[in-house]
């Protein structure tokens, strides 16, 4: 069966610092993977999404950059975090069938001081 | 563009009574439709789909949902609540184009759902 792992759960950053948050999926190839944010406990905003290795589209300008450097790896990152960046990051892979389900990873909880 | 509706932010309702939570979409062609939940401090958990087909889909925890085409509505409800039920409840649609975006979800805000004992 396929899982999904985020790491770290928990993070607290000050203004200014770099970040980087991990996913991994094991149990499929060639998923697509999905990164998102998520604010106050409620709307989900898409931030990134790849369906293949150095491939990254980008759907909200911003602090933050998405690399793909294996086929099950996903990492968001920013090299100088701001207050805005505070949130519940969500880490989510399909298959390529666009009919397909996102399942998602467990958050990455960031906290920017 | 699509969009998805969820018009109550919170549903309250007593253990052992039905429960419903309202989703209303809007996207061009004939739409994916998905219900997730959220425990606190948790990712979002899949319950169900709607892809085509029976307009009724039966889910996970005995969840189920109905596609209503005309009122371009998918309902999520259950015949009797649990307590363990109270969570956040996502609907989510993506369209049938194809090419870049196409495997976009578009969520709506979410519906806190309390179970009363």
């Amino acid at each position: 069966s396929q899982t999904i792992h985020q790491w770290p759960a928990t993070l607290v950053q000050p203004v200014g610092s770099p970040l980087s948050l991990e996913c991994t999926v094991e149990g499929t190839s060639n998923p697509n993977l999905y990164w998102y944010r998520q604010a106050a406990g409620r709307g989900l905003q898409l931030l990134f999404y790849s369906v293949g290795i150095g491939q990254i589209s980008s759907e909200v300008p911003q602090n933050l950059s998405a690399s793909r450097p294996q086929d099950r790896q996903f990492i968001l990152s920013s090299k100088k975090l701001l207050l805005s960046d505070s949130g519940f990051y969500l880490c989510a892979w399909s298959s390529l069938d666009y009919q397909e389900t996102q399942y998602f990873g467990p958050g990455t909880r960031l906290l920017v001081l | 563009a699509q969009s998805v509706a969820q018009p109550e932010d919170q549903v309250n309702v007593a253990e052992g009574n039905p429960l419903t939570v309202k989703c209303t979409y809007s996207v061009s062609g004939n739409p994916y439709l998905f219900w997730y939940v959220q425990y606190p401090n948790r990712g979002l958990q899949f319950l169900l789909k709607y892809i085509t087909g029976d307009n009724l889909v039966k889910g996970s925890y005995g969840f189920e949902a109905e596609f209503n085409k005309s009122q371009t509505s998918f309902h999520l409800k259950k015949p009797s609540a649990l307590v363990s039920d109270s969570a956040l409840y996502f609907c989510a649609v993506r369209g049938r184009e194809s090419g870049a975006g196409s495997y976009q979800l578009t969520f709506g805000k979410g519906t806190k759902l309390s179970v009363i004992p």
